[in-house]
């Protein structure tokens, strides 16, 4: 089945130790989405690439940093993870950015829950 | 900015219906999105509305008035499996944002 899959889904590093968080999907979309989700909160758009065309929330902290080597894949980059960086982190695609009444729907992986000791 | 506003939780008894609401504030609105969050999981997607209106999909229903900036969310017949967090999503300008979510507990 066409899908996104996130890699590892559990993922412990290590105070200020650089991880990378890894997301590939089979569905050829253009758009790949990365959130950041903390215990009961809503999942909070970090930033999203479209095609190659990478755009960043204006608050996610310069800790974050993301690559797309290809359509297939995308990778998120935590440069010093600390305490406060532990979360879900969720992947996810679209179509396009949405611009038409259509529901160009996103498309989630199952996401990577990050531990920071 | 945006702005989405739902209540935290609800409870509810198995077999009743249950309406969860959603407020927002967004310029570009492009849509609205209802997902469902198991504890753990990735949100899966529960219905869409662009137009004013009501979506109907088996036991959820889904309202959308855009002048309010309102849309609601109808649960029929629960089950002790809809017990899990529902998500108010908004799209505006090639974004998806997300409401704090709904914590629904179904009692027997």
């Amino acid at each position: 089945d066409a899908m996104v899959i996130q890699n590892p889904r559990y993922q412990v590093t290590q105070f200020g130790k650089p991880v990378t968080l890894s997301c590939s999907q089979t569905l050829n979309h253009n758009v790949m989405y990365w959130y950041q989700q903390k215990s009961s909160q809503a999942p909070k758009l970090l930033f999203h690439y479209y095609d190659k065309d990478f755009n960043n929330e204006a608050d996610t902290p310069d800790n974050f940093q993301s690559r797309r080597p290809n359509t297939s894949f995308c990778f998120l980059d935590i440069r010093s993870p600390g305490l406060g960086d532990a979360a879900m982190y969720l992947c996810a695609t679209s179509y396009t950015l949405g611009q038409g009444l259509s529901n160009y729907g996103y498309t989630f992986g199952s996401g990577t829950r990050l531990t920071v000791v | 900015g945006q702005n989405i506003d739902q209540p935290t939780e609800m409870t509810a008894t198995e077999g009743a219906i249950v309406q969860i609401n959603c407020t927002y504030q967004t310029s570009g609105f492009n849509g609205l999105f209802w997902y469902q969050q198991h504890a753990g999981e990735a949100p899966t997607f529960l219905s869409y509305n662009v137009l004013d209106g009501l979506e109907e999909k088996g036991r959820f229903s889904s309202f959308l008035s855009r002048s309010k900036g309102y849309s609601y969310l109808l649960l029929k017949e629960l089950q002790m499996k809809d017990s899990a967090s529902y998500l108010c999503a908004v799209r505006a300008r090639g974004k998806l944002i997300f409401g704090q979510g709904t914590e629904l507990s179904v009692k027997p």
